[in-house]
């Protein structure tokens, strides 16, 4: 089944440690995006990638990277410069213009120990 | 600038009964598509409903209605019969431009309860 995996499901992050969330999709969808959640929230951008090697910041870029060397791959590092990590973060892949929905993973939660 | 505005944190609803979750929106954009998504517990995002700006029906699918009112901006959820299983949170969204990697920009949701 084609789908959007992101691992892993739970993670734990040591004060000025960097920790990266993997997204892998086999939709053979061009864009990738990365969200974060805080608790009762809505989504916020945080990277978008349209093509392989190409990449933008969303609303809340600071403290975050991303990379693009594949298409089916967007990882997504936290930073010790992202203060306030503690959050869920989701991953999602689309084909086409406005009137293609996203395709989401199952998310990844990441907490401060 | 782009935005989607739910105003409705929270409802309760009676098991069986019809729910309408609100939607506003406010683009400068001509071609646009709105989006309903359905947020289990569990954190998943599941699709459920698109409607196109220059869709002239209201778009269906299964239990799902959305009544797009495009003079007004509204892109309202009806779930009819609701069931125990509905009970999650609900995000509006909006895409507007033609390229896959145009943004996609959420409402801050609504939490739905359904009694038995």
């Amino acid at each position: 089944d084609g789908g959007i995996t992101q691992s892993p499901k739970y993670l734990f992050r040591k004060e000025g440690q960097n920790v990266t969330l993997s997204c892998e999709q086999n939709l053979n969808h061009d864009a990738m995006y990365w969200y974060r959640q805080d608790p009762g929230q809505g989504l916020r951008l945080i990277y978008y990638s349209q093509i392989v090697n190409d990449f933008q910041k969303g609303d809340i870029a600071e403290g975050y990277s991303v990379s693009r060397e594949k298409k089916e791959s967007f990882p997504l590092t936290v930073t010790s410069a992202q203060k306030n990590p503690t959050a869920f973060y989701l991953c999602a892949s689309r084909q086409g213009g406005f009137n293609q929905p996203q395709h989401f993973g199952d998310g990844t939660r990441l907490s401060i120990l | 600038a782009q935005k989607i505005t739910q105003t409705q944190p929270g409802m309760f609803v009676q098991e069986k009964e019809a729910v309408t979750l609100d939607c506003t929106y406010d683009t400068s954009d001509q071609s646009y598509g709105l989006f309903w998504y359905k947020q289990p517990s569990s954190g998943e995002m599941i699709f459920l409903i698109y409607q196109g700006s220059y869709d002239e029906q209201n778009a269906t699918e299964g239990r799902y209605s959305l009544n797009f009112q495009k003079a007004r901006k509204s892109a309202n959820l009806v779930i009819s019969a609701s069931q125990l299983g509905d009970s999650a949170m609900y995000f509006c969204a909006m895409s507007a431009g033609y390229s896959s990697a145009s943004k996609i920009i959420f409402g801050s949701g609504t939490r739905l309860s359904i009694r038995p």
